[in-house]
């Protein structure tokens, strides 16, 4: 079955400082898509950026970027600039053409 | 961009009684809709999977009949919680895709709601 994993349960980062949230995936598909949503404390859930496994690029979305390192089966997002506002949940999703499958998540806090 | 109404946002309801979950497609035509239920600081945790004009798929572990799912219609699902308790209190999402990849590359999320059981 479809395993997503995300090894760091909270993350602190600096205002104005960069952070890379983990990601690794656990498929035998050839044809998937990688999501990141953010879930701040009010519940919904954000789309932040998306990346198909056939992608030749790392997909980029303003301050929001995926390394993208399909050998290694890791999508970590990368997020430039942290604003207070980025302190949420972050969810890493996998969508193997039935459904998605989540992330355990990771907390990032951005700290004054 | 496709939208997906959720409502209500809260509800608290006495143990015993049904809550009614509603998810509308706003500018879309969901073909399937999932509803996911999320615990304190937990992933998503998919619960069903509804197709119009279809019975719903439930995941394993997950009370068909306790948790009542009909998509009627391209542009409403409902999750009914019958005879709620104390432990079904939690976060329920639904998500929404035409199949053709509009909107957040094909899944729209609801706002969510969260089921208080007293």
């Amino acid at each position: 079955a479809q395993k997503i994993t995300q090894t760091q349960p909270g993350m602190f980062v600096q205002e104005k400082e960069a952070v890379t949230l983990d990601c690794t995936y656990d498929t035998s598909d050839p044809s998937y898509g990688l999501f990141w949503y953010k879930q701040p404390s009010s519940g919904e859930m954000i789309f932040l950026i998306y990346q198909g496994s056939y992608d030749q690029q790392n997909a980029t979305e303003g301050r929001y970027s995926l390394n993208f390192q399909k050998a290694r089966k890791s999508a970590n997002l990368v997020i430039s600039a942290s604003q207070l506002g980025d302190s949420a949940m972050y969810f890493c999703a996998e969508d193997y053409g039935q459904n998605f499958v989540f992330g355990p998540g990771t907390r990032l806090s951005v700290l004054p | 961009g496709a939208v997906v109404s959720q409502h209500p946002s809260r509800v608290i309801c006495k143990s015993g009684t049904s809550v009614k979950i509603e998810c509308r497609s706003l500018d879309f035509q969901a073909t399937t809709m999932f509803w996911y239920r999320q615990f304190p600081k937990q992933s998503l945790m998919l619960m069903a999977t509804s197709n119009e004009g279809s019975k719903a798929t439930y995941e394993q572990g997950v009370e068909k009949d306790k948790f009542l799912i009909n998509h009627a219609s391209l542009t409403l699902s409902t999750l009914t919680v019958t005879s709620a308790h104390p432990e079904d209190s939690s976060f329920y999402i639904c998500s929404a895709t035409s199949g053709q990849g509009i909107g957040n590359y094909g899944y729209t999320f609801g706002s969510g709601t969260r089921l208080t059981v007293v």
